[in-house]
């Protein structure tokens, strides 16, 4: 069964620092997503993407946070200046189109903790 | 008020039981409903659509009832294989651009 797989699975770092997750989402989807989860907390949304462009993005979602998709595979979220509440699971998704009859496939996620 | 809430358990259960959560949502414009699967640190994992209508898959079934903004799952015949955390999950549009969840109920079924 096609995944999402997502890189690094888990990572350490300092506040301050900026962090790069990456995914590659199934190759026939076109809509791409990152949601993050705190520790005990519900799942939430952060940032929908199509055609090369954010097509939604959450209160969450602020200057700090970018998305990009470099090339044909990889979809990536930056965090630019690391805080200790980004400390959280950060999961990438996919879906072949954006209609209710379309699931959405979700990675194994990024386990980040900033210290 | 929670855009989704959810009783969140622990529901403790004997294998062959069955089990029955439920989920209530604020906002009436909401169109999109499912039922996600998610193992302890794990993602989370579609375990079905909701339809007004009602639908069924195995042992699972799952009602919406738009008028009292309620969504239920029902699990007959529990197996030690469905202990996890069930979350409730909507969307505003017929697009799934933006889901959003529950905190989940827990379900822990014992031999």
């Amino acid at each position: 069964e096609p995944e999402v797989t997502q890189t690094p699975s888990h990572q350490v770092t300092q506040m301050g620092q900026e962090v790069i997750l990456r995914c590659v989402p199934i190759s026939n989807h076109l809509y791409f997503y990152w949601y993050r989860q705190i520790l005990g907390q519900k799942v939430e949304f952060l940032v929908s993407f199509y055609n090369n462009e954010i097509s939604e993005k959450s209160e969450i979602f602020d200057d700090q946070f970018s998305v990009e998709r470099p090339d044909g595979s990889n979809f990536t979220l930056k965090i630019r200046s690391t805080k200790l509440e980004d400390s959280a699971m950060y999961f990438c998704a996919s879906s072949e189109g954006a209609g209710s009859g379309n699931t959405i496939y979700f990675g194994e996620g990024s386990w980040l903790t900033v210290v | 008020r929670k855009e989704v809430e959810q009783d969140p358990g622990p529901f403790n259960v004997p294998e062959g039981a069955t089990v029955a959560f439920n989920c209530t949502y604020s906002n009436s414009a909401s169109q999109s409903f499912f039922w996600y699967r998610q193992d302890c640190r794990k993602e989370p994992k579609l375990l079905m659509s909701v339809y007004s209508s009602g639908n069924e898959d195995g042992r699972f079934t799952a009602q919406l009832n738009r008028a009292s903004q309620y969504i239920s799952l029902l699990i007959r015949d529990s197996k030690l294989s469905d202990s996890a955390t069930y979350l409730c999950v909507v969307s505003r549009s017929y697009n799934t651009d933006k889901l959003i969840f529950g905190t989940g109920t827990r379900l822990q079924v014992f031999p």
